[in-house]
């Protein structure tokens, strides 16, 4: 069945790189996504990637796809103290309708 | 971009009562619109996928008869929660995608339930 996997926590300083990682398991994904959650809210939709390319950039957001070890990341470039939040990376498939499915979600935390 | 409107975001009721959660596509027509229950530090988990006009597909394991889906309008689709327990306390999050473009899904604000 799908699956998709993440590290729980992620720590670092302002000004540095964050890079959050993500694993998935089912081959026919046609989107992969990233979404920010902040404390009681719903989720922000970052940014996405189809799956036949391998990367996307978006300002201070790159994202890496390596469809082979079906690896997925997210590297937040120059992070403040407000990137801090919970990010969900999401696979769908398109004979789905869309739906998604989430992994369970990386905390990161960014210290002044 | 797209907005989608939860409501209401905070509901507090008491064991037994029935409660509404509503949500809309404010700007686009939703043909299809997914309802999602988030646990405390927890990912979010599909409950349900809501098709306008016809009857909601349920996830393994989610009840039928205790979370009521319907969906009248191409904007509108509304998740009741039925006889409402303790355990039932949840983060609530729809989503609704247009069909087209690229296949962004946007999400509403969620709606945190509280059963005493």
């Amino acid at each position: 069945g799908e699956d998709v996997e993440q590290s729980l926590f992620l720590s670092v300083r302002e000004g540095d790189s964050s890079v959050i990682n993500c694993t998935y398991t089912d081959s026919s994904s046609t989107y992969l996504y990233w979404y920010k959650q902040e404390p009681g809210a719903g989720l922000q939709l970052l940014t996405y990637i189809f799956s036949n390319m391998d990367m996307k950039q978006d300002q201070r957001l790159t994202v890496l796809l390596n469809k082979k070890d079906k690896h997925l990341s997210l590297r937040i470039a120059d992070t403040q103290t407000g990137d801090s939040a919970i990010y969900f990376c999401a696979e769908s498939m398109m004979d789905s309708s869309y739906k998604l499915i989430f992994g369970s979600g990386t905390r990161l935390l960014v210290r002044p | 971009g797209a907005v989608v409107s939860q409501h209401p975001s905070r509901v507090i009721c008491k064991s037994g009562t029935s409660v509404k959660i509503e949500c809309r596509s404010l700007d686009f027509q939703a043909t299809t619109m997914f309802w999602y229950r988030q646990f405390p530090k927890q990912s979010l988990m599909l409950m349900a996928t809501s098709n306008e006009g016809s009857k909601a597909t349920y996830e393994q394991g989610v009840e039928k008869d205790k979370f009521l889906i319907n969906h009248a309008s191409l904007t509108l689709s509304t998740l009741t929660v039925t006889s409402a327990h303790p355990e039932d306390s949840s983060f609530y999050i729809c989503s609704a995608t247009d069909s087209g473009g690229a296949g962004e899904l946007f999400f509403g604000e969620g709606s945190r339930l509280t059963v005493l």
